[in-house]
């Protein structure tokens, strides 16, 4: 089946613990991104993968990194986690990067930072 | 101040009323809009996509795209229960990487 999968899919962690959200696709895409979403924000970009070793920064980075050394992955990595990175987090991938080709979401991971 | 505007709503209507959902936006360099449906617990899904103006129907779905007014526009017919969802609308140059959400409209329709 054809599929965006997250894990973890809830986490509830401490101010200050590395942490790293995976994120796996098995469509062979090359476009992979990830999103937060807050209420009242709607989602919004972290960072985004055109293909392997490419990466950029969306509208919301700071406190985030990331690395693509393969295709199918896109792990999400917060070296020193926040109370206010506490949020749902949306992994994302598409065939391209083109808005012609569809994006899909995966199913969520709901991240707590106490 | 966002790129793209929605109001969150909730909006309820009853079974088979027409839904209409409006979004804003302010970036003119916007040619590509989407709009999402997300359940609760679920990640978006693509409902609608449309390039650049003009009306695009899918089913009980109708977009419009009003580039001169920078508005975007979903009509559900017809609405079900199932139709109860967050929708999302959102604009994108030509990546992406540049991908603007509206912070979603939830609707509710009551049997």
């Amino acid at each position: 089946e054809a599929q965006v999968t997250q894990n973890p899919r809830y986490l509830i962690t401490v101010t200050g613990k590395k942490l790293t959200v995976t994120c796996s696709q098995n469509m062979n895409h090359e476009y992979m991104s990830w999103y937060r979403q807050d209420p009242g924000l709607g989602l919004r970009q972290i960072y985004y993968s055109m293909n392997v070793e490419v990466t950029d920064k969306g509208d919301v980075p700071e406190g985030y990194k990331v690395s693509r050394k393969e295709k199918r992955n896109f792990p999400l990595i917060l070296e020193s986690p926040s109370p206010n990175q506490t949020s749902l987090y949306f992994c994302a991938s598409s065939l391209k990067g083109a808005p012609s080709y569809e994006q899909y979401f995966g199913p969520g991971t709901r991240l707590t930072v106490t | 101040q966002k790129e793209v505007e929605q109001d969150p709503g909730p909006l309820s209507v009853p079974e088979g009323a027409i839904v209409s959902l409006n979004c804003t936006y302010s970036n003119s360099a916007f040619q590509y809009f989407m709009w999402y449906r997300q359940y609760s617990r679920k990640g978006p899904e693509l409902l609608m996509y449309t390039y650049s103006s003009g009306n695009k129907e899918d089913g009980r779905f109708t977009a419009q795209v009003d580039k001169s007014s920078k508005y975007i526009s979903l009509f559900i017919r017809d609405s079900q229960p199932s139709d109860s969802a967050t929708y999302l609308c959102a604009g994108t140059t030509d990546s992406w990487g540049k991908l603007q959400f509206g912070a979603g409209t939830q609707v509710v329709v009551t049997p």
